[in-house]
């Protein structure tokens, strides 16, 4: 079965840094484009970064690019965000997200087909 | 970026009826949306993709139709299950992939 676990989360204050790891199972990690997203408390759903198979190719929302650096290391199944600089309103469940793009006969779509349980990162004031 | 306008933002219904959930995009997005539902406390879980296409093991009472700006994730009969909060997302220009604010289904 497909696995994604996050870790790395926790509490820290405005300024401060945080490395979040997802490690993936059940599937050949290195073939699929993998990406974060999170949710703010009672909030709905930001995607955050992606990165695709072997790391040629990454992508951040505006909010978070220059302090936020996504990373995989396939011979170990893992992906990585690193974040810096953090802000109050990084304040959200981070999820670790998997795309297996889908393709019919005339387009490709990227599709978040499994998605790990999450790993809470709170910014003090 | 093209930004996604659910409608409505909530609703309550009874088991065995029909709901949608309409996802309105501010340009063309052609067939590039997705639909996923959401239990509280639990990650997201992909139901539809490429505005059609269900996802194994999703129930057929989910459907989902559109093109262009206009899509909608139709739920017929509904179950008590299908309590949660469904989101639209599109992948037509990314970065960044964009997802709508949310329908919470109550029942």
């Amino acid at each position: 079965d497909v696995q994604l676990v996050e870790s790395g989360g926790g509490l820290v204050k405005a300024g401060g840094s945080l490395r979040l790891s997802c490690a993936a199972s059940g599937f050949t990690f290195n073939s699929y484009s993998m990406n974060w997203v999170r949710q703010p408390p009672g909030k709905g759903l930001e995607w955050v970064s992606s990165l695709s198979h072997d790391s040629t190719y990454s992508f951040y929302a505006d909010s978070v690019r220059g302090r936020f650096a996504i990373s995989r290391d396939n011979a170990k199944n893992l992906l990585f965000l690193e974040i810096n600089n953090l802000r109050v309103e990084d304040t959200a469940v981070y999820y670790c997200v998997r795309d297996p793009g889908y393709c019919d006969t005339s387009d490709c779509y990227e599709v978040f087909d499994f998605w790990g349980q999450g790993t809470q990162v709170s910014v003090s004031s | 970026d093209i930004q996604l306008t659910q409608s409505p933002s909530s609703l309550s219904a009874s088991v065995g009826d029909r709901v949608a959930i309409t996802c309105r995009a501010s340009r063309n997005i052609d067939r590039y949306l997705n639909w996923y539902q959401q239990t509280p406390g639990k990650a997201p879980k992909l139901l539809i993709f490429a505005t059609s296409n269900l996802r194994s093991g999703v129930p057929s009472r989910f459907r989902g139709s559109g093109s262009g700006t206009d899509f909608t994730l139709t739920i017929s009969p509904l179950q008590p299950e299908d309590s949660a909060t469904y989101y639209c997302q599109q992948s037509y220009n990314d970065p960044p992939l964009t997802f709508g604010g949310g329908t919470k289904v109550e029942i």
